[in-house]
């Protein structure tokens, strides 16, 4: 079955340091989405993304948050400066024709 | 108040019983959706529906639309059914993915 792929699976940062996470969906997909999930928490919507650009967000996904396709294949979600807050773990999914829906494997942050 | 409410929230059974979990939910939708949590935090879609049951394996799943509600069924349960299974639901095809708050089942041999 096709898969989305998610990197790094896990990421360290420092408090006020930029981070990006990598998501390449699958390649017919034209739909992408970014959900978190904060330890013990349900899983919580970012921001959706369509035809290049933000089709919806969050009132999580403020000024801090961005996302861009930059190549056709890689989905990136970019968090210009985190907070201890933004530890959690990050999904990427995308949806094809068939509406089902696939999820990346996640990348695990951690603000210290 | 929550558009997705699932229950139970955790549920422990012995291996080889039935074992049912719901979902209602308060807004229009497109499409149910039904997902495993393994420890891992991997999500892995299990199904997707919009009307009637649909069956994979020991899996299956309902929904009544009217009533707004879905249940997921596992037939002789196994350990390795232990996981979280979230109900989800889409208000329009497309569109983001609002999630239940998950129900943790943990299956004993």
């Amino acid at each position: 079955e096709p898969e989305v792929t998610q990197t790094p699976s896990h990421q360290v940062t420092q408090m006020g340091q930029e981070v990006i996470l990598r998501c390449v969906p699958i390649s017919n997909h034209l739909y992408f989405y970014w959900y978190r999930q904060i330890l013990g928490q349900k899983v919580e919507f970012l921001v959706s993304f369509y035809n290049n650009e933000i089709s919806e967000k969050s009132e999580i996904f403020d000024d801090q948050f961005s996302v861009e396709r930059p190549d056709g294949s890689n989905f990136t979600l970019k968090i210009r400066s985190t907070k201890l807050e933004d530890s959690a773990m990050y999904f990427c999914a995308s949806i094809g024709t068939g509406e089902k829906l696939f999820f990346g494997s996640g990348t695990q942050l951690s603000v210290l | 108040k929550n558009e997705v409410e699932q229950s139970p929230q955790n549920l422990t059974a012995q291996e080889g019983e039935f074992i049912t979990i719901n979902c209602s939910y308060s807004v229009g939708i497109s499409a149910l959706h039904w997902l495993q949590q393994h420890p891992g935090g991997g999500i892995v879609s299990l199904f997707m529906l919009s009307s009637g049951k649909k069956k994979h394996g020991r899996l299956i799943a309902t929904i009544n639309i009217q009533e707004k509600h879905s249940s997921l069924h596992i037939t002789a349960s196994h350990p390795r059914d232990s996981a979280v299974y979230i109900c989800a639901v889409q208000k329009t095809s497309y569109d983001k993915v609002i999630f239940g708050p998950g129900t943790s089942l943990s299956v004993i041999p």
